[in-house]
This record gives structure tokens, C-alpha cells and sequence, in this order.
């Protein structure tokens, strides 16, 4: 079946760190990857979205690359600031007329 | 601001009210979703409709009822639950269900305090 694996959390981080938060996938065919962000008080939203291998995906300073060889879609950023802190989801789109399977999330709490 | 506005935020309610949350779009989505987001849980997807036609019913217990009276608007009715209900319900659209683009519009959710 389809499902989406997150490191669990949450992660504490420094300003200024380097952020990887893991993110592996199990799927039939070629799925589009996402991270979803939420934001204290607030509901998801898209961050970025990879839809074939070797594509990488990049907002805010975020990136993110579709290794078909790993299944993995491991979010990474060079410098994380107090406002970055949040929730991450990593999710995948198995095939049209199917929802977004998530993972659980990962909290990331980063501190000046 | 999403384009998904979801009301009230807040919802205290006692094991026997029936009350109801709305969710609205005018972002001309076909696809709406009601999530379950509880702490240290999965964001557990309760409920897909498209084209106003309910498409997934993820084993939810009867005592939630959704309604979909047309593309813009989803309801999630509610009655008797129970204090294990309380979370934060999601409710999000996305222009089609599933594809390689598909791109979830969330609202900010309905805290729930079921007492």
C-alpha cells in the first residue's frame, strides 16, 4: 500500500542550524511529494512539492529532492530562524482521484 | 488567508448537544476533506466528497455526519460524541481529488472540547 514515514520529533534546534527532517515513502507507481507546513494556530499549507524523480522542490529556503532509488523526500534548510518553527508534514499523491496520504508530522522548535 | 474559512474556532460542547461545523471555499474547488488532527496522532482524513459526491468515509463512527449541499460549502455534523472526539478538525478543498499537482487549500480548524 501507499504510506509516508517521518522522523519522529520533535527536533530543537539553534538559530542558524541546518535543518533535515527525514521523510521516506511506500507506493505503487510515481507519486507527487509535498511538505506541508502549519504554523501554530493555523491549518497546513504547502511548502513545496516534487512531482517526478530527481526533482527537487524549493521554497523559503526549504529544499527538498524525489530519490526514487531511496523513496525518500528528506526537507532540508541551511539556516533555520525562530520563525520557522512548526509543524512539517510530508505527504505523497498516489494517483489522481485518490486523497494525500500524510505522515505524522514532525515539530520543529527552533530557539534564538 | 487560504480561501478556506471554517467556523467557530472554538467548540465546547457536552456528550449529549448536537452541534455542527461549517466550512466554506469560493476558491471554485471541486474536492473538500475533513481531517482529524489529535495530539501526537496522524492527521487522520475523515471524509472526502467531489462534485458534492461523497467519495471516502474512512471508517468514521456514525456519531459524525457530513453533508455536502453543494462545491462551496461541507458540514460536519455532530452528535453524542464522546471525550475522545475532542481535536482539531481540519476542513480543506483542492481544485480535483488526487493528481500530480493537487495542491490542499486548509483551513485554520474547529478546536474541539467535548466534556
Amino acid at each position: 500500500g501507499n504510506s509516508v514515514t517521518q522522523m519522529e520529533g520533535p527536533v530543537t534546534l539553534s538559530e542558524e542550524a541546518f535543518l533535515t527532517i527525514n521523510c521516506t515513502y511506500t507506493a505503487t507507481g510515481y507519486p507527487s511529494l509535498f511538505w506541508y507546513v502549519q504554523y501554530p494556530g493555523e491549518g497546513l499549507q504547502l511548502l513545496l512539492k516534487a512531482t517526478k524523480a530527481d526533482d527537487k522542490g524549493s521554497n523559503k529556503g526549504f529544499e527538498a529532492t524525489y530519490r526514487k532509488e531511496t523513496t525518500s523526500f528528506h526537507l532540508e534548510k541551511g539556516s533555520v530562524q525562530v520563525s520557522d518553527s512548526a509543524v512539517y508534514f510530508c505527504a505523497l499523491s498516489p494517483q489522481a482521484g485518490t486523497a494525500l496520504i500524510f505522515g505524522k508530522g514532525t515539530t520543529l522548535s527552533v530557539s534564538s | 488567508e487560504t480561501g478556506v474559512t471554517q467556523t467557530p474556532r472554538h467548540l465546547v460542547m457536552g456528550m449529549t448537544n448536537k452541534k455542527s461545523l461549517k466550512c466554506e471555499q469560493h476558491l471554485g474547488h471541486n474536492a473538500m476533506y475533513w481531517y482529524k488532527q489529535s495530539a501526537k496522532k496522524p492527521l487522520e482524513l475523515m471524509f472526502v466528497y467531489n462534485f458534492k459526491e461523497q467519495t471516502e468515509n474512512n471508517s468514521v463512527p456514525s456519531r459524525f455526519s457530513p453533508e455536502c449541499p453543494n462545491s462551496s460549502h461541507l458540514f460536519l455534523h455532530l452528535h453524542t460524541l464522546q471525550p475522545e472526539d475532542s481535536a482539531l478538525y481540519l476542513c480543506a478543498s483542492s481544485q480535483a481529488l488526487g493528481g500530480r499537482d493537487e495542491k490542499l487549500f486548509f483551513g485554520s480548524g474547529t478546536q474541539l472540547s467535548v466534556l
